[in-house]
């Protein structure tokens, strides 16, 4: 099946560790968005990156990091200075360079800091 | 920051009922999308209205847009317990180039809960 998978599910982070999230897609898809979801609220875009090897900071960027070394792979690492890092991370990809095209979403990670 | 604003923020009908939910927005956009988000899970995109386009339908689906007030709404006919759901309306903006082309920016959301 074509899709976003991300994975784990759920993971539970202690305090000072850093944890990388992952995020695979096989849609052949350029661009890639990690966003980040609190209760009750809308999605916060992290980083994204529209080509293999290139990516920038969202709108909260700090304390965290990506990398995109392969087109079908995105991974996110949450680092020890992400002082509140307890949310649901959700990551999407789209064509890129093509105006009025859908983000398609993975089923999303919670993270919670224990 | 939270381009768009959603209305309200909670919905409660029931079975056969139409339900209609409201998004505000603040720049110029190019589209302006919706999704759905089942408790606990992804977005699933429902329908993308462009800026020169004023209404859209899609099954029981019907999306306005009102660039003029910056202002879209979200209304779904003959509501079933399955679209009990948190609906959201994302933009996209004008002007995009390069890096911001698919670059969306979300609402806060609204849940609506249908009852049987």
């Amino acid at each position: 099946d074509g899709g976003i998978t991300q994975s784990p599910k759920y993971l539970f982070r202690k305090e000072g560790q850093n944890v990388t999230l992952s995020c695979e897609q096989n849609l052949n898809h350029d661009a890639m968005y990690w966003y980040r979801q609190d209760p009750g609220q809308g999605l916060r875009l992290i980083y994204y990156s529209q080509i293999v090897n290139d990516f920038q900071k969202g709108d909260i960027a700090e304390g965290y990091s990506v990398s995109r070394e392969k087109k079908e792979s995105f991974p996110l690492t949450v680092t020890s200075a992400q002082k509140n890092p307890t949310a649901f991370y959700l990551c999407a990809s789209s064509p890129a360079n093509r105006l009025n095209t859908e983000a398609f979403f993975g089923q999303g990670t919670r993270l919670t800091v224990v | 920051s939270q381009q768009g604003e959603e209305d309200p923020q909670a919905l409660s009908i029931q079975e056969g009922e139409n339900a209609t939910m409201n998004c505000s927005y603040k720049t110029s956009i190019n589209n302006l999308q919706w999704y759905r988000q089942n408790s606990g899970r992804g977005l699933v995109h429902l329908i993308l209205i462009r800026s020169n386009e004023r209404e859209k339908h899609s099954g029981r689906l019907r999306v306005t847009l009102d660039t003029s007030k910056k202002s879209s709404s979200l209304l779904i006919t003959a509501s079933r317990a399955a679209d009990t759901a948190s609906y959201f309306c994302a933009t996209a903006p004008a002007n995009a180039g390069g890096t911001s082309y698919g670059k969306l920016t979300f609402g806060q959301g609204t849940i609506l809960t249908v009852h049987p």
